[in-house]
């Protein structure tokens, strides 16, 4: 079965800071990897997504994800967090064929002054 | 307009009661979702369909029924409510994996 990890709960970055949030999955075949925002009382946002080729894939909003397949992680990074990047971000994996997406648990992000 | 929207936005209800969330899309996907997003949990799916005439059970289904009534639209129902059903639950539909979310339905069960 497939699964993803968010090991942080909450993360609290200062404005202009560099961000990375964790990801780890396990899928026994190659996956399709995925990161969402959810921003405050709205619906859940693409940022970026990878499928294959080029491990390191970028995203809307300055985003981009690196994926390492001998650590199955996704991590999602950004080199300098805006205000408005809090949020709730949230890791997904599905697969060719199995058209059913898993989430992590989401990580919360604070941004402070 | 938005691509994907749900109806009603909030509500409140009562143990035992039964009740229906909406959801309709105009992107033309033949596939649609219905999750339930918990604090500390995450998404869980509940239900799934790739077309009209094909209804699946996700994670989570118990309590739940759905119904696919075009490609557009897919209703969720809580038949008989209970307070641990309190949630917010979101509506999506897929192209190639991508989901595409409505603004969800906040739903409180007394």
């Amino acid at each position: 079965a497939q699964s993803v990890t968010q090991p942080d709960i909450h993360i609290t970055v200062s404005e202009g800071a560099s961000l990375e949030l964790r990801c780890n999955y396990s899928y026994g075949a190659t996956p399709y990897l995925f990161w969402y925002v959810q921003s405050p009382g709205q619906g859940l946002q693409l940022l970026l997504k990878y499928f294959s080729g080029d491990t390191l894939v970028q995203g809307i909003k300055g985003f981009e994800a690196e994926f390492k397949r001998s650590q199955s992680s996704f991590n999602l990074r950004k080199p300098s967090v805006h205000w408005s990047d809090a949020a709730e971000y949230f890791c997904a994996v599905g697969a060719r064929g199995n058209e059913k997406l898993t989430f992590g648990t989401g990580t919360r992000l604070t941004i402070i002054p | 307009d938005a691509d994907v929207t749900q109806t009603p936005r909030n509500r409140i209800t009562k143990t035992g009661k039964r009740i229906m969330l909406e959801c309709s899309q105009t992107k033309g996907h033949d596939r649609m979702y219905w999750y339930r997003q918990d604090p500390g949990l995450g998404l869980r799916l509940i239900y799934y369909s790739f077309d009209v005439k094909d209804i699946n059970k996700g994670e989570i289904s118990d309590g739940y029924s759905v119904s696919r009534q075009a490609q557009a639209k897919f209703s969720l129902s809580l038949e008989s409510a209970i307070p641990n059903q309190t949630a917010l639950y979101f509506c999506a539909t897929s192209d190639l994996l991508i989901l595409y979310f409505g603004p969800g339905t906040r739903l409180l069960v007394l």
